[in-house]
């Protein structure tokens, strides 16, 4: 079946302006992860999922960082008045139940740069 | 606090040779680890996790309790191993990641 996708794969945008990731989960997954992995460095928590909750947002950056889901359906990460360094990749997860060992599958990543 | 350390950043070994990739973590608790690999052009995507103590591709990884350690392990590596590897706790649900050792496997 269809794996975890994720849109745009690329976005380029100006220092101030607001950007909308995309996640789709693969169906049937309870739970969403957003992870940030800027260059040369290892992924960053951001935000989970379970459902359309968010019980753990711990990992969001700033206020300029939310993100909401539908159901148990599509995510969407927004950055407000982007910085540079909120160029990285962002990368989503899901799995099939959250808060366990279940495996996460990861999307291919949104290559975010700020210019 | 919980952390994840990778001290390599990159590995380079000769084809058949053992390769050990260093994890260590910190985790005042029972960790459940994982290691995750991201071959050229492909997504992120689990190799194994402790708990289900299997061999994936010839990889092996003992949690060390004493020494808080899961070192992945090979005796002999293949070109195609060469790739990117994390190493990752679990901690409520997300997983707290090692910065990444890049493994490149010379013919």
């Amino acid at each position: 079946g269809a794996g975890v996708s994720q849109s745009p794969s690329n976005k380029v945008t100006e220092k101030g302006k607001d950007v909308e990731l995309r996640c789709d989960p693969i169906s049937g997954h309870t739970a969403l992860y957003w992870y940030r992995q800027r260059l040369g460095q290892g992924l960053e928590f951001l935000i989970y999922f379970q459902g359309n909750s968010a019980p753990d947002k711990s990992g969001l950056p700033s206020d300029r960082f939310s993100a909401e889901r539908t159901g148990e359906s599509v995510s969407t990460l927004t950055i407000q008045r982007t910085q540079q360094e909120d160029s990285a990749v962002y990368l989503c997860a899901s799995s099939l139940r959250g808060l366990s060992s279940y495996e996460q599958y990861f999307g291919p990543g949104t290559r975010l740069t700020v210019t | 606090a919980q952390r994840v350390t990778q001290p390599e950043k990159l590995l380079s070994v000769f084809k058949g040779a053992p390769v050990e990739l260093k994890c260590n973590y910190s985790y005042s608790g029972s960790p459940e680890l994982f290691w995750y690999v991201q071959y050229s052009r492909q997504r992120l995507q689990l190799l194994l996790r402790h708990i289900s103590r299997e061999s994936i591709k010839g990889f092996t990884a003992d949690l060390n309790k004493g020494e808080t350690s899961f070192h992945l392990k090979k005796p002999f590596a293949q070109e195609e191993d060469s790739a990117m590897y994390y190493c990752a706790l679990n901690w409520g649900g997300k997983l707290i990641f090692g910065q990444g050792t890049e493994l490149s496997v010379k013919p």
